[in-house]
């Protein structure tokens, strides 16, 4: 049973440039959430995706922007890069939006350095 | 609005002995709450979970979290440490909606 997979794994960028992450969900998982993970900090929300619509989002400006997939896999893109963007960027799967228990399963993660 | 607070930012504590780990919420409703892992250049791995039930919920690996209404707590513990257990550990809650907050962390470095 795979689990989640996110690519690439690292990935360096410069200041201004664009960037797109890629999510696939575990197996029978329709729900991707993406999160931020500064250094020695807390993962933070940026948004969440069913049924290829944005169902939630954490304050995280428009710059974030995510798309998903009929086969469930999601897609997180950041335009304009800041150096603050540096962090390892996060997705999370889960199933379906009817149940406030339903337990979110990680990533690897990917890890991204803005220069 | 939920937080959530972890009280310790790192723990040292030596091999076999007990540890535990410090989590306050705050939240005007209901929540889930949530202890996950994350292992040095890894992503989050699920520990343990209180939904609804029992307030003491254990992991399969002797971790166990107690939750506790009338303080908003949710710590963590284990009776027996092991090197293997060095990580960061997250807690979390999930109340409206389904995003997860988490706090920002507690280092557990098991010395031998």
């Amino acid at each position: 049973d795979a689990g989640v997979t996110q690519s690439p794994t690292h990935l360096i960028k410069t200041r201004g440039q664009q960037v797109t992450l890629r999510c696939s969900p575990k197996s029978g998982h329709d729900t991707v959430s993406w999160y931020q993970q500064a250094l020695g900090q807390g993962p933070q929300f940026i948004f969440q995706y069913y049924e290829e619509e944005e169902r939630q989002r954490g304050n995280f400006p428009d710059r974030f922007s995510g798309h998903q997939f009929p086969n469930y896999s999601s897609e997180l893109n950041v335009n304009a890069l800041l150096l603050g963007d540096s962090a390892l960027y996060l997705c999370a799967s889960s199933l379906g939006l009817a149940g406030r228990s339903d337990t979110q399963y990680f990533g690897p993660g990917t890890r991204l350095t803005v220069l | 609005a939920q937080s959530v607070t972890q009280l310790d930012s790192q723990v040292p504590v030596f091999e076999e002995a007990p540890v535990e780990l410090r989590c306050n919420y705050s939240s005007s409703v209901s929540v889930y709450l949530f202890w996950y892992v994350q292992y040095p250049n890894q992503g989050l791995q699920l520990l343990l979970k209180y939904l609804s039930g029992s307030t003491l919920v254990e992991s399969i690996n002797g971790f166990e979290a107690e939750f506790n209404k009338s303080q908003t707590s949710f710590h963590l513990r284990k009776p027996s440490v092991h090197i293997s257990d060095t990580a960061e550990y997250f807690c979390a809650v999930k109340a409206a909606g389904n995003k997860l907050t988490f706090g920002g962390g507690t280092r557990v470095l098991v010395k031998p």
